[in-house]
Order: structure tokens, then C-alpha cells, then sequence
């Protein structure tokens, strides 16, 4: 059964800072989703990686897939007030591609 | 292009009561998902349907939970009796066949008292 941890749960972090939120899962896959979820608000895509050495940037967020470790991060740069929120990472079922199990989740705190 | 749409956005029910969810996927978009997000929670899938067939529904209370997508395009979700481990956010999300992105819905809130 495919298991996908994320750590840390909780971040709160300095303005200017960089950060990285770690995504681990347990069985083969080849797909890696991010999701942004904003309080009260449904889930916004930020990356699909899938490829292993995939790596994807936009603004000061850029994700990166092992797919031989298991692990991709989402590495943050000069953290903004406008991050805070919480992030998913999502990794595809080897037997159902389309079925996606969701990590934890990462609450993401910026703040002055 | 319109996004996905749900509704009710917010509903409050007592347990042992019955109540329904609807969703409007994108237009053309064949494959429809109903995911349940609890409180601190990722959201997990509940059922996937393909056009009008059922791809996935490993996870369904299907004691208590019930799907529909008559005509391959909007879907309800049932809960009957409600219990009060229900209370959680249902998401409707839908993608292109044979594409890797999907699109989410504000989602409805449901609070079982």
C-alpha cells in the first residue's frame, strides 16, 4: 500500500529565509504532485514532476523528484507573507495512475 | 473557462440523516474524482468514474456512501445515515482522459452534528 509522509507539519518561518518541506513515499511511482491550499479554499496545482531528476521552478518555489530515493522536496526561497498556507504533496498509484494519495500536508507560516 | 462547481458550499446535518453533494466537472472533461478532506487531513479519493463507469471506489463506505454519473457529466454524492466521523470537506475534482492534471472545486463543507 502506497504511504506518503511529509515533514515537517508545521513551518513557521522568517521573511528572506529559505526552507525546504520533504516528501517521502513508500512503493514505485513516476508521478509527484504539489498542491497549494489556502484556508477555506480548494486545492491549486503547482507542480507535476514526472520524471526522476524532474525539477520545476516558479517564483521562489522549486520542486525536485528522486525517484530512486522516493523523495521529492519543495524548496523555498526568500520566503514571502503571500506563501503562507498549506502544501500537499501527491504521488500516483503504480496500478491507477490517476488515483492520487495525498501526504499530511505542510502548514506553512510566514511571517515579518 | 469555467472551473468545476459545486454545491451546496456549506451544509450542517444532524447524524442518521441523509444528504447530497453535486458536481459540475469542466466542460469535456470525461474522468470525475469525489475525494474527502478531514480536518488536518490530506484529501482521499472516493470514488472515480470514467464517463459514466466507476474506475475506482476502493475507498467508499459503500455501506453508507453513494455515487452517481448518469450521463457522464455531473455527479451527485450521497451519505446515508450520516455519521458524525463524516464531518469533512468533499472535493470534486475532474481532468482530461489520459492527462496528468486535476482540477479541483471549492469543495462543500459538511458538519455532522
Amino acid at each position: 500500500e502506497l504511504k506518503v509522509e511529509q515533514n515537517p507539519l508545521f513551518l513557521s518561518m522568517q521573511e528572506g529565509k529559505n526552507y525546504t518541506i520533504y516528501c517521502n513515499y513508500s512503493t514505485t511511482s513516476d508521478r509527484l504532485y504539489w498542491y497549494r491550499q489556502d484556508p477555506g479554499k480548494s486545492l491549486e496545482s503547482l507542480f507535476v514532476l514526472l520524471s526522476n531528476g524532474a525539477v520545476k521552478q516558479e517564483g521562489r518555489l522549486m520542486a525536485s523528484l528522486d525517484t530512486k530515493a522516493r523523495l521529492s522536496t519543495l524548496h523555498i526561497t526568500a520566503a514571502v507573507h503571500d506563501l503562507s498556507a498549506t502544501y500537499f504533496c501527491a504521488v500516483a498509484s503504480s496500478y491507477n495512475t490517476d488515483k492520487l494519495i495525498f501526504g499530511t500536508g505542510t502548514r506553512l507560516q510566514v511571517f515579518p | 473557462e469555467a472551473g468545476v462547481a459545486q454545491s451546496p458550499r456549506y451544509k450542517i446535518i444532524e447524524k442518521r440523516q441523509s444528504v447530497a453533494f453535486w458536481c459540475n466537472p469542466i466542460s469535456g472533461h470525461a474522468t470525475l474524482y469525489w475525494y474527502q478532506q478531514i480536518l488536518g487531513q490530506g484529501p482521499k479519493l472516493l470514488i472515480q468514474f470514467q464517463n459514466n463507469g466507476v474506475v475506482d471506489d476502493s475507498q467508499l463506505p459503500k455501506d453508507r456512501f453513494s455515487a452517481e454519473r448518469l450521463k457522464g457529466v455531473d455527479s451527485t454524492l450521497k451519505i446515508q445515515p450520516a455519521k458524525l466521523e463524516d464531518s469533512a470537506v468533499y472535493l470534486c475534482a475532474s481532468s482530461l482522459a489520459m492527462t496528468y492534471e486535476q482540477y479541483f472545486g471549492p469543495g462543500t463543507r459538511l458538519t455532522v452534528t
